[in-house]
């Protein structure tokens, strides 16, 4: 198993709609963890820090599930401006973060 | 406050030359890193300095080497460049190595 998964996507959504994209991690010690957007050739941008108690920043909510080992991040009233790749990121013993993949969205007018 | 710069943003090479790309940051973080980002790899560490004087490997260290400066400078080298090494590079900072980063502009590398 790979140590952080995405589903690659991509999500096509009206704008408006609710959407949410999971991350599953392995390493069951990890205790802090990041979603970070990514424009078509820009660097990653800090989205939001996921800890246990999860977080809110207006439209986007993120939850830890450690029982599953997974975080969310939960978007709603989808913005066009939302299009990006998400990437989440974990905690690694061995080289202190993992990114995964990433997660692409795209919303539609 | 310019966060994380770069140099250069862009560079084409031939098989077999040399160039080193530069990071600064000005957040006064401890902790820097290198990463190489390809189609459908994501982001993928080389290496990465957890504080001033300390450099380590990351997941796929071959072919680079790196040198942390000083606290602000942490610089990348491609000794004998190979067309596997044709990525995006970016360069990113946190004030521990468990915090969140902070993500240059990048570098897109062509090795022909």
């Amino acid at each position: 198993r790979k140590e952080v998964e995405q589903d690659p996507g991509p999500f096509n959504v009206p704008e408006g709609a609710t959407v949410a994209f999971n991350c599953t991690y392995s390493n069951s010690a990890s205790q802090s963890f990041f979603w970070y957007r990514q424009d078509c050739r820009k660097e990653p941008k800090l989205l939001m820090s996921v800890y246990s108690s999860g977080n809110e920043d207006g439209r986007f909510t993120a939850q830890l599930n450690r029982a599953s080992q997974y975080i969310s991040l939960l978007i709603r009233d989808s913005k066009l401006s939302d299009s990006a790749t998400y990437l989440c990121a974990a905690p690694s013993g061995t080289y202190k973060y993992i990114f995964g993949t990433g997660t692409r969205l795209k919303v539609l007018a | 406050n310019a966060g994380v710069t770069q140099t250069p943003k862009f560079q084409v090479l031939k098989t077999g030359q040399s160039m080193t790309l530069q990071c600064a940051q000005d957040m006064n973080h401890n902790s820097m890193y290198w990463y190489r980002q390809d189609p459908g790899m994501g982001l993928r560490l080389i290496y990465y300095s957890a504080s001033e004087g300390t450099t380590d490997k990351g997941e796929v260290p071959n072919g680079y080497n790196v040198s942390r400066l000083n606290k602000r400078e942490f610089s990348l080298r491609l000794e004998s460049a190979a067309p596997s090494q044709t990525s995006v590079y970016f360069c990113a900072s946190s004030e521990w190595v468990y915090n969140e980063q902070f993500f240059g502009p990048g570098t897109r590398l062509t090795v022909l």
